[in-house]
């Protein structure tokens, strides 16, 4: 199982980014995947989870409305879109199998700073 | 919203010895309840899912248990590459907003 994320960077406060994880080593479209974060220095956060198909998915309150997490079962891809970034959102950002996160990809830093 | 509380903050046990961590839940979440390591500068790792179940790949030193709102992980035999910070996290809330504890940070002298 290998999982690779991509597309953090530096943005302003107000702007957008859009996260990438390429999956691999498993039947992706058999599982939920989520996306969890960690803020600099701090502890885990969920975020976001979506079903095999990718007709739902489900938000913490803190990015409900702002983000938007998506899924490729074809070329094995799940995608964050995460709009009106807030320093707040600064933070490793990491893609994850199952509910249990039983396999996490290395992360991909998103800053959110003026 | 779930919260998740974990107990000590910190601990510092010496190599060799066994340690207890805790994890409370602000209600019941049956046994959906996992437990991860992350090691400085790595991502976390599944150890505990299902309260009990090891991960795949974990040594037989760490166990958990636990029910409803009050769960432990032990870890026996405590080595070197044991430090980290621990953090437990519940499966059970539906629609998901599955909220891990603040993270206990452990030690080996």
């Amino acid at each position: 199982v290998k999982l690779v994320e991509s597309g953090g960077g530096l943005v302003k406060p107000g702007g957008s980014l859009r996260l990438s994880c390429a999956a691999s080593g498993f039947s992706f479209s058999d599982y939920y995947m989520s996306w969890v974060r960690q803020p600099p220095g701090k502890g885990l956060q969920w975020i976001s989870y979506i079903s095999q198909t990718g007709n739902t998915a489900y938000y913490a309150d803190s990015v409900k409305g702002r983000f938007t997490m998506s899924r490729d079962n074809g070329k094995n891809f799940v995608f964050l879109q995460m709009d009106s970034l807030r320093a707040e959102d600064t933070a490793l950002y990491y893609c994850t199998r199952r509910n249990y996160n039983d396999n996490w990809g290395q992360g991909t830093l998103v800053t959110v700073s003026s | 919203e779930i919260v998740m509380t974990q107990s000590p903050d910190t601990l510092s046990v010496s190599l060799g010895e066994s340690v207890t961590l805790s994890c409370r839940a602000s209600q019941s979440v049956t046994n959906n309840l996992a437990w991860y390591q992350q090691r400085p500068g790595q991502a976390p790792r599944l150890l505990i899912y299902s309260a009990s179940s090891r991960a795949s790949g974990i040594p037989a030193r760490f166990s958990g248990s636990g029910s409803g709102t009050e769960f432990t992980l032990t870890i026996s035999s405590l080595q070197s590459e044991d430090s980290g910070v621990y953090y437990c996290q519940q499966c059970f809330d539906w629609p998901p907003n599955f909220s891990f504890g603040q993270g206990t940070r452990l030690e080996i002298k």
